[in-house]
């Protein structure tokens, strides 16, 4: 069965370095997505991404945050400068055409230290 | 307004019990409502979705209860099992857009054997 995979499954960096967390969707769908969950909480979106561009984005989604398809298969979340509440489960999420159900990945978890 | 409202917290049941989690939302612009069933250390997992032209559907052991007028909604686990006990959240979003998900706070179950 296809999946969404997700790499690293954990990230532990300073504050202030850059990381980029990486997602590789399933291979026919067509919208992607980036949430979070903080620990113990509920998991928000940050951003949707179609046709090579974003659709939406939240109010967390700032200008520390930048995401990428560099090539047909991955699609990436790029955080510039990280900060201590960061730290966080990051989940990629894709969906097919029309209105279907959105597969999550397991999710990387990143420690900001 | 993007907000979803979920009760209880948490829930404990007896093996066989029909645990019931609910969720109320105010923007009636959402038109599609998932629920989601999470492992710890796993991405939440599609358990089983409504619209809104439906009261009530059905998939297993899993029901969901859908109030268009009250604007909220359940899911219903008959007969569970301590192999149901995982946090569940309920979500909700729009058919215009990116459709992304606007979670609840999730209700951590344990089935007692």
């Amino acid at each position: 069965e296809p999946e969404v995979t997700q790499t690293p499954s954990h990230q532990v960096t300073q504050m202030g370095q850059e990381v980029i967390l990486r997602c590789v969707p399933i291979s026919n769908h067509l919208y992607f997505y980036w949430y979070r969950q903080i620990l113990g909480q509920k998991v928000e979106f940050l951003v949707s991404f179609y046709n090579n561009e974003i659709s939406e984005k939240s109010e967390i989604f700032d200008d520390q945050f930048s995401v990428e398809r560099p090539d047909g298969s991955n699609f990436t979340l790029k955080i510039r400068s990280t900060k201590l509440e960061d730290s966080a489960m990051y989940f990629c999420a894709s969906r097919g055409p029309g209105l279907g159900e959105q597969f999550f990945g397991p999710g990387t978890r990143l420690t900001v230290l | 307004q993007q907000q979803v409202k979920q009760s209880p917290q948490s829930l404990i049941v007896q093996k066989g019990g029909i645990p019931i989690i609910n969720c109320a939302y105010e923007n009636t612009a959402f038109d599609y409502f998932p629920w989601y069933q999470q492992f710890p250390g796993k991405g939440p997992a599609l358990l089983i979705a409504i619209r809104p032209d439906v009261s009530e559907k059905k998939e297993g052991r899993f029901t969901i209860s859908f109030n268009k007028s009250a604007k909220q909604f359940s899911l219903h686990i008959m007969d569970s099992q301590p192999g149901d006990s995982a946090t569940y959240f309920c979500a909700a979003s729009m058919r215009t857009g990116a459709n992304n998900l606007f979670f609840g706070t999730g209700t951590r179950l344990t089935v007692i054997p």
